[in-house]
């Protein structure tokens, strides 16, 4: 168990739609990311927050936006849904985010996206 | 951008086998972490190299960073069925620069 909790694991959808993922990061972690994982295109990196603020960004599209709250969890919101965004969403948390330590990752178990 | 080459896309051996997976690019990297991923799994962070040469031992793991900070190699000696899933190298890049990119990973399948 790598402390971090995505909801919700897996998650239908019709195309057009809009869904919102949620991440709890590890106790005391700071710092989020999303990845989106597909087969072909391996892990992509959208997002990253760290205490709040967005603090990196990556091919994310301008449909999905993220979002850190103050308590820290993070929300992904993926909007006007095609067949194209069906993927696993991972969250992952680490200390800072920077520094040669700081940035090492503990990853959700993801969430299963399928538009149909 | 940064970007992270792994090779071999897919690797198949025997139980016992050594094998080699590889990970370059041309971008320079404040450090670089190996993961293993299993099916229905979030990648697991098995190991950080931070300079340029440094080798790290983990068991049966060998992981070497380049002189150049730019690759990656991973070595597994006497693989075992335990060891399949798809291992994946992330490259820091340091500074101003906050991304952890990942490479398309190594699938490996270690055969009883």
């Amino acid at each position: 168990d790598s402390g971090v909790t995505q909801t919700p694991k897996h998650l239908i959808t019709a195309t057009g739609q809009r869904v919102t993922l949620r991440c709890s990061p590890r106790s005391g972690d700071l710092s989020v990311y999303w990845y989106q994982q597909s087969l072909d295109q391996g892990l992509q990196f959208l997002i990253q927050y760290y205490n709040g603020e967005e603090r990196a960004k990556g091919n994310i599209l301008e449909r999905f936006s993220a979002q850190q709250f103050p308590d820290l969890h993070s929300e992904l919101n993926l909007s006007s849904l095609e067949l194209g965004d069906s993927a696993l969403y991972f969250c992952a948390s680490s200390p800072s985010g920077t520094g040669f330590f700081g940035t090492e990752a503990f990853f959700g178990q993801g969430t299963r996206l399928t538009v149909v | 951008t940064q970007l992270l080459e792994q090779s071999p896309q897919f690797l198949s051996i025997q139980e016992g086998e050594n094998l080699t997976v590889y990970c370059n690019s041309s971008s320079v990297f404040s450090s670089l972490q190996w993961y293993r991923q299993e099916p229905g799994e979030g990648p697991v962070l098995l190991v950080t190299v931070v300079t340029g040469g440094e080798v790290k031992k983990l068991k049966r793991l060998t992981f070497q960073f380049g002189d150049a900070r730019k690759d990656s190699s991973l070595h597994i000696t006497a693989a075992q069925p335990g060891d399949t899933g798809l291992y994946l190298c992330a490259g820091y890049g340091g500074g101003s620069n906050y991304k952890l990119t990942f490479g398309k990973g190594t699938l490996l399948t270690v055969n009883p």
